[in-house]
């Protein structure tokens, strides 16, 4: 299920480590997953898609890892900095029918 | 860059008011969504709608209705706001050309109802 704010899992780095956050999604039908990252306060911010169809897939300091095997999604930041510090939370869907927004996990990072 | 735009970052009602939460899109969006969003229980869908004058219930309906008279624009209302609406409420639209549904983010309006 989902969950925001309260009980989060927490990752704590030190500025300038990688990040590796999980997800675990739950339809194996799902054709593509989402990641997003939400501050503080502000609303959820699209960071990168993947298809199920591929294993990985990069962004600007950012990979995304995709296990279909045992239906797993990470989320990798390289060298991460203050500014990444946020709520992050998947979402997988299915064509056009509603996504299913997964665990959200909080990122600390430590200057 | 898609723009979701919420018309409050912060309201303040009373128990059994009628409220409207605004939402527009700048990028010719066909879909557009409405979610709450509480500590613990995470996104929750609201309604959604896909087109002009067109609205579909999400998982918690119920206290709330909708308005999209233009595609631009989708509105949340409470018929009478009650203290458990207190909530931080997103706004989202999508493409519907294309094979996912990407949604994209308003920055939320936090509603406190006293």
């Amino acid at each position: 299920g989902e969950s925001v704010g309260l009980h989060l899992p927490t990752l704590s780095v030190q500025e300038g480590d990688n990040s590796i956050i999980n997800c675990a999604y739950s339809n194996s039908a799902s054709d593509y997953f989402i990641w997003y990252k939400q501050e503080s306060g502000k609303g959820p911010q699209f960071i990168i898609d993947i298809r199920s169809n591929m294993d990985k897939r990069q962004g600007q300091r950012v990979t995304v890892l995709l296990n279909k095997t045992v239906k797993h999604l990470s989320l990798q930041i390289a060298a991460t900095q203050p500014g990444d510090s946020a709520v992050y939370f998947c979402a997988e869907g299915k064509g056009f029918q509603k996504l299913v927004f997964g665990t959200g996990t909080r990122l600390l990072v430590s200057p | 860059d898609v723009k979701v735009t919420q018309s409050s970052r912060y309201l303040v009602k009373r128990t059994g008011e009628k409220v409207f939460l605004e939402c527009v899109q700048d990028m010719d969006h066909e879909n557009m969504f409405w979610y709450r969003q509480d500590p613990g229980l995470g996104l929750r869908l609201i309604y959604f709608s896909y087109d002009v004058k067109m609205k579909e219930k999400g998982d918690i309906p119920e206290g709330y209705s909708v308005s999209r008279e233009k595609k631009e624009r989708f509105s949340l209302i409470l018929e009478s706001a009650s203290t458990n609406q207190t909530s931080m409420y997103l706004c989202a639209s999508s493409l519907k050309r294309g094979a996912k549904n990407i949604q994209y983010f308003g920055a939320g309006t936090r509603l406190s109802v006293l």
